[in-house]
């Protein structure tokens, strides 16, 4: 599968702690994205890095990418209740048989933060 | 709109029926994508639309599911003969270009049903 994979499945905390979540891919990528869900609706795009960045930061986001490990992640800093939901990576996949246009989502980390 | 627009965002159906699912992109944004997610899953690719290109109906599970975008905007999923494991939610995606480069805002969901 060309899919990402996110690590842990599950994740528990309290406020004001900090929430890491991995990703690891299979292909080789132009880009990495990383979505939110709540409540299993519409997902709300967070962070987009390049293959050729290793970090990246946006609010209390920060993202890191290590392409020789084919792994990303993602550290909420200070997370709060709202912060509770679902956190995907996508991948474009650049290999043959990777299709041009399509994002490769993995399952997701559930992310519960406990006021 | 300022988003994009899915409806109904909630259908139930009897088994055997057909459904037709319904995706208004953001105005402008050449690529549209369908994706269903079942309960506590990651996202499954269906069909993606790149402007006036022909779709990529790769990940179309049987030949019951459809798809068309009239006009390169309004897009609909026609599913004939519905099944209980067509239970899901629908969700519709739509970018300025090809994904990996560009991010995918996606609309709501249709939360189908097929009792």
């Amino acid at each position: 599968s060309q899919q990402g994979e996110e690590d842990p499945q599950a994740l528990s905390i309290q406020e004001g702690e900090n929430a890491t979540m991995n990703c690891s891919y299979k292909t080789s990528i132009n880009n990495l994205q990383w979505y939110r869900q709540n409540s299993g609706r519409g997902l709300v795009h967070l962070i987009l890095i390049r293959s050729n960045e290793r970090e990246k930061h946006s609010g209390r986001l920060r993202v890191t990418l290590d392409t020789s490990k084919k792994s990303s992640s993602l550290l909420i800093t200070a997370s709060r209740a709202a912060d509770t939901a679902s956190y995907f990576c996508a991948t474009d996949g650049t290999d043959r048989g990777s299709t041009l246009g399509r994002l490769y989502f993995g399952r997701g980390t559930q992310l519960t933060v406990w006021p | 709109g300022a988003g994009v627009s899915q409806s109904p965002s909630n259908k139930v159906t009897e088994k055997g029926k057909d459904v037709e699912l319904r995706c208004d992109p953001i105005s402008g944004h050449t690529a549209l994508y369908w994706y269903r997610q079942s309960l506590g899953q990651g996202l499954e690719f269906l069909i993606y639309f790149q402007g006036n290109s022909a779709p990529d109906k790769s990940g179309l599970p049987s030949d019951r599911f459809s798809a068309e975008r009239t006009g390169g905007s309004v897009s609909t999923l026609t599913i004939q003969r519905t099944q209980q494991e067509d239970s899901a939610v629908y969700l519709c995606a739509s970018s300025l270009e090809v994904a990996g480069t560009s991010t995918q805002f996606f609309g709501p969901g249709t939360r189908l049903t097929v009792l």
